[in-house]
């Protein structure tokens, strides 16, 4: 299947700082990205949808200008934690398609607000 | 709005026994269904699926049926592995490609 690098695995930051992470379609043109978050023991939360070149789509409760997506290009989406709080320590994890393709999911990354 | 249901955990196993893991959804229109393992540490891999009524969907020894008259996407393995240890997601697409819907997650612990 097509391969979507999903980086850093693992971050600790400070509270108050930001944080980026990057989500890369490495055979594929993404023309949607999809990032979820993840509770410890608990499902996925879809957090929002992200089309190339367009402003993300947002699901309810999620707070747009703390975590911001940039997605440029076809190959690249970025999150970006703001101000990052320990209530903000979760493990994100982005899909993504392409035109024609099922969803294909990153490796996740553990972020940790110390 | 959709929803996916499935047993939770954990479930514990010696190797060589039958698993099953309940799913069961709702949903608006007639999605396609998924089930995905997530190894410890890792991403999601999708471990199969099935796009309409009575398909079934395999891989690695899995088996799930979309049935749609008891909106259920049952999965089956009949001898598991302690590499089969892992946490599994059921989850619904409406649209193919779309984004998902997850269920809570079961976690399988196989041991030796």
């Amino acid at each position: 299947g097509a391969v979507v690098s999903q980086h850093p695995s693992r971050v600790i930051c400070k509270s108050g700082t930001s944080v980026k992470i990057e989500c890369r379609s490495l055979d594929f043109q993404a023309t949607t990205m999809f990032w979820y978050r993840q509770f410890p023991k608990q499902s996925l939360m879809l957090m929002a949808t992200s089309n190339e070149g367009s402003k993300a789509t947002y699901e309810q409760g999620v707070e747009k200008d703390k975590f911001l997506i940039n997605h440029a290009s076809l190959t690249l989406s970025t999150l970006t934690v703001t101000s990052a709080h320990p209530e903000d320590s979760s493990f994100y994890i982005c899909s993504a398609r392409g035109v024609s393709t099922e969803a294909f999911f990153g490796q996740g990354t553990r972020l940790t607000v110390v | 709005g959709d929803s996916v249901t499935q047993m939770e955990g954990p479930v514990t196993l010696s190797e060589e026994a039958f698993l099953t893991i309940n799913c069961t959804y709702t949903a608006t229109g007639y999605p396609s269904l998924f089930w995905y393992v997530q190894y410890p540490g890792e991403g999601l891999q999708l471990l199969l699926k099935a796009t309409k009524a009575d398909d079934k969907g395999s891989n690695k020894g899995f088996e799930a049926t979309y049935r749609k008259e008891t909106t259920s996407f049952h999965l089956e393995k009949g001898s598991v592995q302690v590499s089969d240890s892992a946490v599994y997601f059921c989850a619904l697409s409406e649209i193919p490609g779309n984004k998902l819907t997850f269920g809570g997650g079961t976690r399988v612990l196989v041991k030796p």
